[in-house]
């Protein structure tokens, strides 16, 4: 089983709500990141969590908050976002093996419209 | 600067054609993913390739990486309109330590029955 998945699978929001976004896998991966990715564009990377710590966050507004409650979730929290973070955000996992590289599975995402 | 080159950018052909989209870089790769996404999908796993000179086959999809580790290319034989969609090529950059993705650009294939 390859599953990550994703709820909500859409969201509308206004710019002073607070919602969050969800992610889950069960095949015991060690790592879980955060896409975003704007139409016709390749997902840019948002954060990374590697044994359930904070590894890189790629200087994303603070409006974006990610949580890894344990190995398996992954929650991205949104406050005050802008109109241009509509995008589809993707969740995905990987195994973190050694140093001969790294196999990522996605979720099915969520699209996300900020009003 | 884009560390991974895609190429073609956007494909278009009929169905029973072959193609082939390649992924070119000036870095060394620890493994090179292709996926293929539906629109408002996630990304779909094709396969990934780690030994530099690997070929790998996906029924009619063959995929290969290059010797030094720094090229792939996947190539499409007798394409169908199943096959539409976009393909995107990603890699993690070998000896960084960076546990992250570098993502190609896309190619965008479009299969006319």
């Amino acid at each position: 089983d390859t599953e990550v998945t994703q709820t909500p699978k859409h969201l509308v929001m206004g710019m002073t709500n607070k919602k969050s976004l969800k992610c889950e896998q069960h095949m015991g991966h060690r790592a879980m990141y955060w896409y975003k990715q704007k139409a016709k564009k390749p997902p840019e990377l948002m954060f990374v969590y590697s044994y359930e710590k904070l590894s890189i966050n790629e200087s994303v507004p603070s409006r974006f908050s990610p949580e890894c409650p344990n190995s398996s979730l992954l929650n991205l929290h949104l406050h005050a976002l802008q109109p241009e973070d509509s995008a589809l955000y993707l969740c995905a996992s990987s195994q973190l093996q050694g140093p001969g590289g790294d196999t990522q599975y996605f979720g099915p995402g969520t699209r996300l419209t900020v009003l | 600067t884009q560390l991974l080159e895609q190429s073609p950018q956007f494909l278009s052909i009929q169905e029973g054609e072959n193609l082939t989209v390649y992924c070119n870089s000036s870095s060394v790769f620890s493994s090179l993913q292709w996926y293929r996404q539906e629109p408002g999908e996630g990304p779909v796993l094709l396969v990934t390739v780690v030994t530099g000179g690997e070929v790998k086959k996906l029924k009619r999809l063959t995929f290969q990486f290059g010797d030094a580790r720094k090229d792939s290319s996947l190539h499409i034989t007798a394409a169908q309109t199943g096959d539409t969609g976009l393909y995107l090529c990603a890699g993690e950059i070998a000896r960084t330590g960076r546990r992250a993705l570098t993502f190609g650009s896309g190619t965008r294939l479009q299969v006319q029955p």
